[in-house]
C-alpha cells in the first residue's frame, strides 16, 4: 500500500520560505506525478503544481512566480518550496500521488502549516 | 479560468439517495473527479473518470456527467457518508487542475 508522508516546519515567518518534503513509501516515486494541493482552514482545496520524476513542473499560475518542486528518486521524497509567504498562505499543505491522468489516487495526511511572526 | 460550482450543502435520510451537483461549462467534456473529506482527514477518491471507482469504495457511489453538470450519486445513504464532497477536473487550456468548492453532505 502506498503511503505519502508530509514533513517540515509548522510555523513560518511572513517573507520567508515555507519548505515541505513529501516521502513516499510501499512503492517507487517512478513513473507517476506528484501534486502538492492546500487547504486552508474551513475552504476548499487548491491545487499548487505538480512535478514528474523526470522533474518536470507545472505549476497553478497564480503561485508561479513563488513555487519551486523538486524530486529526489534515491530517497523516493519530493519537494515544495513558497517564497515570500504571507498570512494568506496558512493552510493544511497535501501531497498526493497523480496517475497519468489528472486525478490524485493517494493523499498525504496532511501538514499544518501557520504563517506568523 | 474554468470555474467548478456545487451547491454549498445538501441533505438525505439514511437509506435514501443523495445526489451532489457540479456544474462547469461544457463539463460533460471533461473527465470528473470526486473525493470525500471527513472532518481532520484527507480527501479520499471515490470516483474517477465521471464513473469509475477505485477499489474499496462501495457500490452505493456512482457518478455521471454530461452537458453542463456532473453528478455524483450516493445510494442508500449511511451515516458514515457524512462529509465534504468536492468535484475536480483538468482544464486542458490553463493546464490547471480545478476544484469545485465543496458540498457538505448531512445525513439528517
Amino acid at each position: 500500500q502506498v503511503q505519502l508522508q508530509e514533513s517540515g516546519p509548522g510555523l513560518v515567518k511572513p517573507s520567508e520560505t515555507l519548505s515541505l518534503t513529501c516521502t513516499v513509501s510501499g512503492g517507487s516515486i517512478s513513473s507517476y506525478y506528484w501534486s502538492w494541493i492546500r487547504q486552508p482552514a474551513g475552504k476548499g482545496l487548491e491545487w499548487i503544481g505538480r512535478i514528474y520524476t523526470s522533474g518536470s513542473t507545472n505549476y497553478n499560475p497564480s503561485l508561479k512566480s513563488r513555487v519551486t518542486m523538486s524530486v529526489d528518486t534515491s530517497k523516493n521524497q519530493f519537494s515544495l518550496k513558497l517564497s515570500s509567504v504571507t498570512a494568506a498562505d496558512t493552510a493544511v499543505y497535501y501531497c498526493a500521488r497523480e496517475p497519468v491522468a489528472y486525478y490524485f489516487d493517494y493523499w498525504g495526511q496532511g501538514t499544518l502549516v501557520t504563517v506568523s511572526s | 479560468s474554468y470555474v467548478l460550482t456545487q451547491p454549498p450543502s445538501v441533505s438525505v435520510a439514511p437509506g435514501k439517495t443523495a445526489r451532489i451537483t457540479c456544474g462547469g461549462n461544457n463539463i460533460g467534456s471533461k473527465s470528473v473527479h470526486w473525493y470525500q473529506q471527513k472532518p481532520g482527514q484527507a480527501p479520499v477518491l471515490v470516483i474517477y473518470y465521471d464513473s469509475d471507482r477505485p477499489s474499496g469504495i462501495p457500490e452505493r457511489f456512482s457518478g455521471s456527467n454530461s452537458g453542463n453538470t456532473a453528478t455524483l450519486t450516493i445510494s442508500r445513504v449511511e451515516a458514515g457518508d457524512e462529509a465534504d464532497y468536492y468535484c475536480q477536473v483538468w482544464d486542458s487550456s490553463s493546464d490547471l487542475v480545478v476544484f469545485g468548492g465543496g458540498t457538505k453532505l448531512t445525513v439528517l
